[in-house]
């Protein structure tokens, strides 16, 4: 079954802590795994995504294949973080791909 | 150039009405994705189109239909909507399975009393 998991729906850290969103997968295929960012009152768009291994807005995420996890860290949080985030994996089926959606964890980072 | 527009942007049914969410893109993209965002359950994937002239089923279609009118248009109707349809509603576009170009609408806030 293709599933992801956040476990945690919300967490607060105050501002300069460092910061880990958890995320796991289930995934008979090769997984390609992105997270998400909403801020408040803007639209879902793409932070960041496992192939590029990438550091976006100081947060880094590694791909752990004999964990299924794909955790969201920074080192640093500041206030400008808080948000709802998604970890979302790349499915095949029939042919077409599809984004499933994790139930997504929101950041709140105090002052 | 405005991406994904939904519209509505907020709506108040009755337990029975019925109504079409409405989404358009000009990015020329050939996917298309109705989602709905409840609180503790994510984003769940209601109905897609992969291109022009083609829809399927999510994961969660119940209660919901499709049209992929044109390239541009891919709308969402609730022929006799229920509380549990109590959501909000997105509108995605994808160029052929590159996420890294999946944008997402401003959503649209439906409320079924």
């Amino acid at each position: 079954a293709q599933r992801v998991t956040q476990p945690e729906k919300l967490l607060s850290v105050f501002k300069g802590a460092p910061v880990e969103l958890k995320c796991n997968y289930s995934y008979s295929g090769s997984p390609e795994l992105f997270w998400y960012v909403q801020y408040s009152r803007q639209r879902l768009q793409l932070l960041l995504r496992h192939i590029s291994r990438e550091s976006i807005k100081g947060f880094t995420a590694d791909l752990n294949k004999g964990e299924t996890s794909f955790h969201l860290k920074k080192p640093f949080a500041q206030e400008e973080d808080s948000a709802m985030y998604y970890c979302a994996l790349n499915t095949m089926n029939t042919g077409f791909q599809k984004l499933v959606f994790g139930t997504g964890t929101r950041l709140l980072v105090s002052p | 150039n405005a991406g994904v527009t939904q519209t509505p942007k907020f709506q108040v049914l009755k337990t029975g009405q019925s109504m079409t969410l409405q989404c358009a893109q000009d990015m020329n993209h050939n996917s298309m994705y109705w989602y709905r965002q409840d609180p503790g359950m994510g984003l769940r994937l209601i109905y897609y189109s992969a291109s022009e002239g083609t829809t399927d089923k999510g994961e969660v279609p119940n209660g919901y239909n499709v049209s992929r009118l044109n390239k541009r248009e891919f709308s969402l109707r609730l022929e006799s909507a229920a509380p549990s349809q109590t959501s909000v509603y997105f509108c995605a576009t994808c160029d052929r399975g590159i996420w890294e170009k999946l944008f997402f609408g401003s959503g649209t806030q439906l409320s079924v009393l």
